[in-house]
């Protein structure tokens, strides 16, 4: 199984702030991650795939880096939507796609 | 604009089979080749990938889950469909159905509570 680890669980920001999410695979896999924001009650919203691509519509705020076994998201200015849950997701194996454990997004 | 829904009993009880349904709206089911799968979040915990399929019928599910899970398509009716056997109150979760293995349209989501 590849395991991704998300640091760190919950992380207090205020609005204007830059921030930054890691996520670590257990093993290598290339580029093949994703990164989703999830609101409560609300289905994930996919922002960032194949490690930096922007998904059509999210705005450019937002940012994914990395390759291997370490990536991340950063968040360039925190605007007042961006507080919410966040998770990166591995696609290297069409027969094992993992999750993270999630990092939650908090107001300071 | 693609659109999915998720249907289903909102209640199933233990060691018995929970069966979802996936509609999809707006696009055809076999006009693509994307495949369509199953997410689910326990509450107030994570996402878990339960498995995807291609709408010719090819699956690939979730090893600790894979004894237990069967996805099915019916393109005549764009629709697919989930079914996880013997159930425990760890199944209790709401349900996704999404495109694509790197989910851009997901349904709302159904919570499905595994109670006696």
């Amino acid at each position: 199984d590849i395991q991704m680890t998300q640091s760190p669980s919950t992380l207090s920001a205020s609005v204007g702030d830059r921030v930054t999410i890691t996520c670590r695979a257990s093993q290598s896999i290339s580029s093949w991650l994703a990164w989703y924001q999830q609101k409560p009650g609300k289905a994930p919203k996919l922002l960032i795939y194949d490690a930096s691509s922007l998904e059509s519509g999210v705005p450019s705020r937002f940012s994914g880096s990395g390759s291997g076994t370490e990536f991340t998201l950063t968040i360039s200015s925190l605007q007042p939507d961006d507080f919410a849950t966040y998770y990166c997701q591995q696609y290297h194996s069409y027969s094992l796609i993992t999750f993270g454990q999630g990092t939650r997004l908090e107001i300071k | 604009q693609l659109q999915l829904q998720e249907s289903g009993p909102g209640l199933v009880k233990p060691s018995e089979t929970l069966s979802l349904t996936c509609s999809v709206s707006g696009g055809s089911i076999s006009n693509t080749n994307e495949y369509w799968g199953w997410i689910r979040q326990p509450p107030g915990k994570g996402l878990e990938w339960i498995g995807n399929i291609f709408y010719r019928g090819r699956t690939y599910y979730n090893p600790s889950l894979k004894s237990r899970v069967t996805m099915s398509v019916d393109t005549s009716k764009n629709q697919f469909y989930l079914n996880l056997s013997s159930v425990t109150t760890a199944d209790t979760a709401v349900y996704f159905c999404a495109r694509r293995r790197i989910p851009d349209y997901w349904g709302q989501g159904t919570l499905v509570t595994v109670s006696s």
